[in-house]
C-alpha cells in the first residue's frame, strides 16, 4: 500500500477516444504531480498542483488536460491522443512546503492504438 | 539550477556481489537527496533519503547511501545483491523548502545468477 492509488492500471484507447486517469492520495499531502515515463527516456514532469492550484505545466500538449478538484484527487483527461503518447503515467504526491520527498502511485500503462 | 547525473545507464552484478550505484548532483545550497527504486511496470518506491546529520544513511531492503559534499555525490550501496534487486534506480535532489525534486535519468540494475 503506497498511499497513492492510480486507476486504471492499464488502459488501451483509440486515437479518437476520450478517457481519464485518476489518482487519489490519503497521506494528507497538498501537492500532486503527473509524470510521463516512456521507454528509454527520463521521467518527464507534466503538471504540478499545489493546494489545488496548477503551478507548473511543462509545455504539455492540450490533448492532456489535468484537473485537481481537491488536495486528495488528481485527474488527467485524455482526448485525441497519438501513438507516441503511449507510456506509463505516474502520479505522485508530497508536502508542498517541506521537501520530504514524493510518494508515487503504481502508474497507469496507457497504450494508444 | 539543480541537476542530477547518474553516469551508469546499465549495471550488471552477480548475485551475492556488492553494489554501488553512482549519483552526482549540482546544487548551490545544502541538498536534500533521495534514492528511489522502480520495478518493471510499477511506480517509484523511496529507498532512503538524506537531509542532514550523519552522512551515511540506511534505507529499506538493506541499502545505504553516503553523502560526500566535497565530491557532490550520493552513491547507493548494498553489500550483497539479491536477484530481487533487479530494477531501475533513480537519484533525486531537492531543496529543503518547497517541493521541487530533480530526478536523474536512472540506472538499470541487472543481477545475474
Amino acid at each position: 500500500e503506497t498511499g497513492v492509488t492510480q486507476t486504471p492500471r492499464h488502459l488501451v484507447m483509440g486515437m479518437t477516444n476520450k478517457k481519464s486517469l485518476k489518482c487519489e492520495q490519503h497521506l494528507g499531502h497538498n501537492a500532486m504531480y503527473w509524470y510521463k515515463q516512456s521507454a528509454k527516456k527520463p521521467l518527464e514532469l507534466m503538471f504540478v498542483y499545489n493546494f489545488k492550484e496548477q503551478t507548473e505545466n511543462n509545455s504539455v500538449p492540450s490533448r492532456f488536460s489535468p484537473e485537481c478538484p481537491n488536495s486528495s484527487h488528481l485527474f488527467l483527461h485524455l482526448h485525441t491522443l497519438q501513438p507516441e503518447d503511449s507510456a506509463l503515467y505516474l502520479c505522485a504526491s508530497s508536502q508542498a512546503s517541506q521537501n520530504y520527498g514524493y510518494t508515487f502511485g503504481s502508474g497507469t500503462r496507457l497504450t494508444v492504438v | 539550477a539543480q541537476s542530477v547525473t547518474q553516469p551508469d545507464i546499465h549495471i550488471t552484478v552477480s548475485e551475492g556481489a556488492s553494489l554501488e550505484l553512482r549519483c552526482n548532483y549540482s546544487y548551490g545550497a545544502t541538498p536534500y537527496l533521495f534514492w528511489y527504486v522502480q520495478s518493471p511496470g510499477q511506480g517509484l518506491q523511496l529507498l532512503l533519503k538524506y537531509f542532514s546529520g550523519d552522512t551515511l544513511v540506511q534505507g529499506i531492503k538493506g541499502f545505504e547511501a553516503e553523502f560526500k559534499r566535497s565530491q557532490s555525490s550520493f552513491n547507493l550501496r548494498k553489500p550483497s545483491v539479491h536477484w530481487s534487486d533487479a530494477a531501475e534506480y533513480f537519484c533525486a535532489v531537492g531543496a529543503e523548502y518547497g517541493n521541487k525534486l530533480v530526478f536523474g535519468a536512472g540506472t538499470i540494475l541487472r543481477v545475474k545468477s
